[in-house]
């Protein structure tokens, strides 16, 4: 089946730039979505369809995907930014949703 | 604006069948346009996804659990729900109700559930 690859753990100082990385094999002929997910709480779409934004997502959010990686990008991060980050493919040969591992954002 | 709750017992034995309700309020199930869907995360992992339903009773499963996994719709009563037979510890996990735009295939999760605890245990 098809595997989304993503970093554990990604480190970023406030104001800076974060960028969080999801590889899987051909990615960039697939829509990838990304969610943001707080202790506790839900997930929370943030980036949809590689970079598309929903109504309510800072623009500081920023997707791409091309190749075999597709990135999440967080421009002037902000502490409360801090969160698992998850991306997700539909695999259209297996007719599976997939997610990645996740990555759990630290601002620092 | 679009609400998910999900519903049913949070303790379950070994064995038995998880039984979980979502109810959707601010939209109708059987107006069409959206695949509703369970999704679970186990406790410090991450997620994993169950399977859709649409209106029509045209699902989809995960195939890891497909031979376990029966989700079905209540227009009526707006509702959908999960069955997973046979459970297990492994199946201890917070499970979400979701829905997300219908099209060729699934589009992205627009809207979540609050999630719900299930814990198998004797």
């Amino acid at each position: 089946s098809y595997v989304l690859t993503q970093p554990p753990s990604v480190s970023v100082a406030p104001g800076k730039t974060a960028r969080i990385t999801c590889g899987g094999n051909n990615i960039g002929s697939k829509s990838v979505h990304w969610y943001q997910q707080k202790p506790g709480q839900a997930p929370v779409l943030v980036i949809y369809y590689d970079s598309d934004r929903p109504s309510g997502i800072p623009e500081r959010f920023s997707g791409s995907n091309s190749g075999n990686t597709a990135t999440l990008t967080i421009s002037r991060v902000e502490a409360g930014d801090e969160a698992d980050y998850y991306c997700q493919v539909w695999d259209s040969s297996s007719d599976l949703a997939v997610f990645g591992g996740g990555t759990k954002l630290t601002v620092l | 604006q679009v609400q998910l709750q999900e519903s049913g017992p949070g303790l379950v034995k070994p064995s038995q069948t998880l039984s979980l309700t979502c109810t959707v309020s601010g939209g109708s199930i059987s107006s069409g346009g959206y695949y509703w869907s369970w999704i679970r995360q186990h406790p410090g992992k991450g997620l994993e996804w169950i399977g859709y339903i649409y209106y029509s009773g045209s699902t989809y499963y995960n195939p890891s659990l497909k031979s376990r996994v029966t989700i079905s719709v209540d227009t009526s009563k707006n509702q959908f729900s999960l069955k997973l037979s046979s459970v297990t510890a492994a199946d201890t996990a917070v499970y979400y109700c979701a829905r997300a735009p219908y099209g060729d295939y699934p589009g992205p999760v627009d809207y979540w559930g609050q999630g719900t605890l299930v814990t198998v245990s004797s």
